[in-house]
């Protein structure tokens, strides 16, 4: 099976702008996860969508949002980007999608600069 | 609520020597816990879980975990470190939904 994958790996923005980001689940997999990482706040949890529905949600601002479809590939929009959003966004699946014992895959992830 | 505490943002160890990264958790509820690697330009890379099975688990790469509910605690340890074991290790436990929470990360030098 192809792993998750994550479009596009690396992204530069100034300050003001959107950005979309895209994650492709394994296939089967139905609920997908987003993570920002930042070398200072490390793994933060941003929301879960599962079966085209937002089930749990981070302590994110609302300038952070995402969507899932019914094909469950999931975009994650960050709009008005200020520089502290500069970041690697992870982006996990996993198949059960309801047990707190699924194990996630992660993808390799979208860099985020912000200018 | 779901925490978790790495000791130690960076670990360096000789090659042969035992790799020990430590993981404390705090949780309301019977927790799920996993460790992850992260290697360079990379995504997540599971090592091992435990799911309240046997409180010793095994994972990859000669990996293994201990639970230990008294200590809260839930290490984890390679008796002979190889220079392809550097990296970013991350506990992280789950409650429902998936919603993961994860320690600020352990970075593993190996020196040769």
């Amino acid at each position: 099976k192809a792993g998750v994958t994550q479009t596009p790996r690396y992204l530069i923005k100034t300050r003001g702008q959107q950005v979309t980001l895209s994650c492709s689940p394994i296939s089967g997999h139905r609920s997908v996860s987003w993570y920002q990482q930042t070398p200072g706040q490390g793994l933060q949890f941003l929301f879960e969508y599962f079966s085209e529905t937002q089930r749990n949600k981070g302590n994110f601002p609302g300038r952070f949002s995402g969507r899932q479809f019914s094909n469950s590939r999931s975009e994650m929009n960050v709009s008005t980007l200020e520089l502290g959003d500069s970041a690697l966004y992870l982006c996990a699946s996993s198949s059960l999608g309801g047990s707190s014992t699924d194990t996630q895959y992660f993808g390799p992830g979208t860099r985020l600069t912000v200018l | 609520a779901q925490s978790v505490t790495q000791l130690g943002s960076h670990v360096s160890v000789s090659e042969g020597a035992l790799v020990l990264l430590r993981c404390n958790y705090s949780s309301s509820v019977p927790p799920y816990l996993f460790w992850y690697v992260q290697y360079p330009n990379q995504g997540l890379q599971l090592l091992l879980k435990y799911t309240s099975a046997a409180t010793l688990v095994k994972g990859i790469n000669g990996f293994e975990a201990e639970f230990k509910k008294s200590e809260t605690s839930f290490h984890l340890t390679k008796p002979s470190a190889h220079m392809s074991d550097a990296a970013e290790y991350f506990c992280a436990v789950s409650v429902t939904g998936n919603q993961f929470y994860f320690g600020t990360g352990t970075s593993l030098t190996v020196i040769p």
